[in-house]
């Protein structure tokens, strides 16, 4: 079975640049997360889609950062303008949520961002 | 400031020892779970421990929740070089993971 598939795998760009990371989750989960590792502070949730409706999304940094969820199988997470602190690696991670919180959460490979 | 504190925070055995990995919180979870991460890749899920006093066993690594399912602990025994990798400790409240910063256990051959 595919797991949480994410592109790109690496991206260098100069800060003032937009920046979009894709995922595609596991067909058949209904929750959606991205987070957000560093060595100081790691990994950290960004926000949360249940049934492709953002939940929470206390986690995003400031208003430089949006996530979208337009289908049940693809979401955005996007940075505009980037900075070079926004250089880390970024997960996403789905699940199947239903009265449980015990489920685990399947994460993709990640994206490698640095920021120049 | 991490909700969920992890101890050690770097751990490099000799093949074949043992070691134990803490997971400490002042706060009440409804399950605990561990995942092992590898460079370059996401966290994989090792195990949910859901009842305070809990043990489970997963070949060579015992996981235990506390009575009081605030704290737990990985303990692997007989160490092998393909146990390298970053362990993380994550408190379940509703949907939310809160992580811990990990502990990066290194196995020498």
């Amino acid at each position: 079975d595919a797991g949480v598939i994410q592109s790109p795998r690496h991206e260098v760009t100069e800060m003032g640049q937009e920046v979009t990371l894709r995922c595609k989750p596991i067909s058949g989960h209904n929750s959606l997360f991205w987070y957000r590792q560093t060595m100081m502070r790691g990994l950290e949730l960004l926000i949360y889609f249940n049934n492709n409706v953002p939940i929470d999304d206390s986690g995003m940094p400031e208003d430089r950062f949006s996530a979208k969820m337009p289908n049940a199988s693809f979401s955005t997470l996007k940075i505009q303008p980037s900075e070079p602190r926004d250089s880390a690696v970024y997960f996403c991670a789905s699940s199947f949520l239903y009265r449980d919180s015990n489920q685990p959460q399947h994460f993709g490979d990640g994206t490698r961002l640095s920021i120049l | 400031t991490q909700l969920l504190e992890q101890s050690p925070q770097f751990l490099s055995i000799q093949e074949g020892e043992n070691l134990t990995v803490y997971c400490n919180s002042s706060s009440v979870f409804s399950s605990l779970q561990w995942y092992r991460q590898e460079p370059g890749e996401g966290p994989v899920l090792l195990v949910t421990v859901v009842t305070g006093g809990e043990v489970k066993k997963l070949k060579r690594l015992t996981f235990q929740f506390g009575d009081a399912r605030k704290d737990s602990s990985l303990h692997i025994t007989a160490a092998q070089p393909g146990d390298t990798g970053l362990y993380l400790c994550a408190g379940a409240d509703d949907y939310k993971l809160s992580f811990g910063a990990g502990t990066t256990v290194t196995v020498r051959a």
